[in-house]
């Protein structure tokens, strides 16, 4: 079975600073991999995800996440963080062949700064 | 609707009694989904349906759990004889085409979720 492990429940950084959340998944089979994220008091929004093809994907507010098979890693990253990017941040993954099936890491609260 | 809305937002019940809560997915979604999330933890898959046929329920903790998709809209999601470990934000998400591995555009559009307290 696939699960996610997110190493950092917290990472504290400063306004404007670079940001890594890291992520790492085991699974045996192809996988489809998500980063959500949940701002406080709201539902979880899907940041990016990736199917298939580039290993490096774009998603919104500037956010990007690279898949890195031989490490089995799905790391978030983000060149210049603000204050409205604090929120908590969940890596995802699911099974190709149960691709709705999907299972969430614990978090990452990410607390911006000024 | 605009989004998916669950109710009530917030449940509060003693041991032993029976709950049931309400999903109300985006119109037109093919596909619903449970999930139950503890405090500081991600969200765990519970189960979920395309239309009205469920799909995967895997996830459900037991037999008190069960859920629900009759018409293929609105979903209920019952916990029978409730016990202080089922105390848990339980949050329902849909999505468009039936899975998150149909394109580029499928993701999930996850409701606020319903609070739910066993005392």
């Amino acid at each position: 079975a696939q699960s996610v492990t997110q190493l950092d429940s917290q990472v504290p950084v400063f306004e404007e600073a670079p940001v890594e959340l890291r992520c790492n998944y085991s699974s045996s089979v192809s996988v489809y991999l998500f980063w959500y994220v949940q701002y406080p008091n709201q539902g979880l929004q899907l940041l990016l995800k990736y199917l298939s093809g580039s290993t490096l994907v774009k998603g919104i507010n500037g956010f990007e996440a690279e898949f890195n098979k031989s490490q089995t890693s799905f790391h978030l990253r983000k060149p210049s963080v603000h204050i409205s990017d604090t929120a908590e941040y969940f890596c995802a993954v699911s099974h190709r062949s149960s691709a709705s099936k999907i299972i969430f890491g614990s978090g990452t609260r990410l607390s911006i700064r000024p | 609707g605009a989004g998916v809305s669950q109710s009530p937002r917030y449940k509060v019940t003693k041991r032993g009694q029976d709950v049931a809560l309400r999903c109300d997915p985006i119109s037109g979604h093919v596909s619903l989904y449970w999930y139950r999330q503890a405090l500081g933890q991600g969200p765990e898959f519970l189960t979920y349906f395309n239309y009205e046929a469920q799909q995967d329920k895997s996830g459900l903790p037991n037999d008190r759990f069960s859920a629900e998709r009759p018409e293929g809209s609105i979903s209920t999601l019952t916990i029978q004889r409730t016990e202080q470990r089922d105390s848990a934000m339980y949050r329902c998400a849909s999505s468009l085409l039936g899975g998150v591995g149909q394109g580029p555009n499928e993701k999930l559009f996850f409701g606020s979720g319903t609070q739910l307290s066993v005392l």
